[in-house]
């Protein structure tokens, strides 16, 4: 079963806009991740929180995580029309080494 | 390094027939992992690897899907025999979590096509 939800399925926004995605999860994890997929391509590793993280920053990128609540949101500032992209969450369940279990997705469209 | 390599990227194969996927992971890492991504179910995890033995298999759909890793440097997925359910985008990726790094890097995929 999926671990992580996303939401919105589909986000499409204008170049140097924000976007922000969000993951849901539901059981204890080690860590969550967040991967890029470019259309025919494999994922691409982006950045990683641990679950003693609250907030983290690569780029262009931040990314929070509320093991409360047991959500997580992947912000993108000032996008891009290369970004466009689909971009996945994935959780690392506690205690089951490198594991990860991805999220369905969140297909970005940048328009120039 | 070269990344993780898979072959063929493409293959077409009628119902019926053996399929063999390869992959070659990174060198140094230790774990190997199967994806299979389809539009209906995202991307599900079929089977991983840690230093060569299979951990969880609880992915793989049913008996005619089987996988195999003989040594650190190649893994292989076998489906026998092919129905078109099977068509797929197939994805290996690799990841060391020897200092607690779980990033998987990920192979440009097969793509199959069962007719």
């Amino acid at each position: 079963s999926q671990q992580g939800e996303e939401d919105p399925q589909a986000l499409s926004i204008q170049e140097g806009e924000n976007a922000t995605m969000n993951c849901s999860y539901k059981t204890s994890i080690n860590n969550l991740q967040w991967y890029r997929q470019n259309s025919g391509r494999g994922l691409v590793h982006l950045i990683l929180i641990r679950s003693n993280e609250r907030e983290k920053h690569s780029g262009r990128l931040r990314v929070t995580l509320d093991t409360s609540k047991k959500s997580s949101s992947l912000l993108i500032t000032a996008s891009r029309a290369a970004d466009t992209a689909s971009y996945f969450c994935a959780t690392g369940p506690y205690n089951q080494g490198g594991k990860l279990i991805f999220g369905q997705g969140t297909e970005l469209s940048v328009k120039p | 390094d070269a990344g993780v390599i898979q072959s063929p990227r493409h293959e077409v194969t009628e119902m019926g027939q053996e399929v063999t996927l390869r992959c070659k992971p990174i060198s140094g890492h230790d774990y190997l992992f199967w994806y299979r991504q389809t539009m209906m179910r995202g991307l599900e995890l079929l089977i991983y690897f840690n230093n060569n033995v299979p951990i969880d298999d609880s992915g793989m759909p049913e008996d005619r899907f089987s996988a195999k890793m003989p040594n650190a440097s190649f893994s292989t997925l076998k489906i026998q025999p092919s129905e078109p359910r099977d068509s797929a985008v197939y994805f290996c990726a690799s990841s060391f979590t020897g200092v607690a790094s779980y990033e998987q890097y990920f192979g440009p995929g097969t793509r199959l096509t069962v007719t």
